[in-house]
């Protein structure tokens, strides 16, 4: 089975500085999608970036980004220029492709970040 | 934009009690899931439907059912309520195929069983 590990419960940042979130995952398949969301304290899940692992160029989103490493089976998010508004819990998460694939998502523990103004 | 919504933001109920949490998409999305999300748990699959009365069980269904008698709408029952269903619970919803999309969340509904 799969899993998905944050092994990082909160992280601190200054405004402006940039922050870089863990994740590792373990899976048996070649072919799957990786994910961040983030939970603002109003508490909708809303998604940050995505990545598919067949991509070899790491996904950007803005002031967003991944570091992608397959063979290590990481998946890290980097924030540039922090922001009072990053402030959230985030969340990795892992999806399946291949036959019977029903869009289902495993999530990490999840990281609480904390921006300083 | 896509909206989940849930129907409560808070709930308050007695252990025994049957609970029903409502969740309703507005995109014609195939896939709806139910997680509940506790503190250094992350988010865990309760259960998930990827079509009208379809449905599977997910990582924790025990003491969970579900019911999906129209595509907008996924209701969660929890039939009998204990102490240890208290938690946060989210509904999620998103297009089927094999493709990357996302899953759009509701607010969540914060249960709580006394």
């Amino acid at each position: 089975a799969q899993t998905v590990t944050q092994s990082q419960p909160e992280m601190s940042v200054q405004e402006a500085e940039t922050v870089t979130l863990s994740c590792t995952y373990d899976t048996s398949e070649s072919d799957y999608y990786l994910f961040w969301y983030k939970q603002p304290p109003s508490r909708q899940m809303i998604l940050v970036i995505r990545q598919e692992a067949y991509k070899q160029q790491n996904a950007t989103e803005n002031r967003f980004s991944v570091n992608f490493q397959k063979a290590a089976k990481s998946f890290s998010l980097k924030i540039s220029d922090s922001q009072l508004g990053d402030a959230a819990m985030y969340f990795c998460a892992y999806r399946n492709i291949g036959s019977g694939n029903t869009g289902k998502l495993i999530f990490g523990q999840g990281t609480t970040l904390q921006v300083k103004p | 934009d896509v909206k989940v919504t849930q129907s409560s933001r808070y709930l308050v109920k007695r252990t025994g009690e049957k609970v029903f949490l409502e969740c309703v998409q507005d995109m014609d999305h195939e896939n709806m899931f139910w997680y509940r999300q506790d503190p250094g748990l992350g988010l865990r699959l309760i259960y998930f439907s990827y079509d009208v009365k379809m449905k599977e069980k997910g990582d924790i269904p025990e003491g969970y059912s579900v019911s999906r008698e129209k595509k907008e709408r996924f209701s969660l029952i929890l039939e009998s309520a204990s102490t240890n269903q208290t938690s946060m619970y989210l509904c999620a919803s998103s297009f089927g195929g094999l493709g990357n999309q996302p899953q759009h969340f509701g607010d969540g509904t914060r249960l709580s069983i006394l």
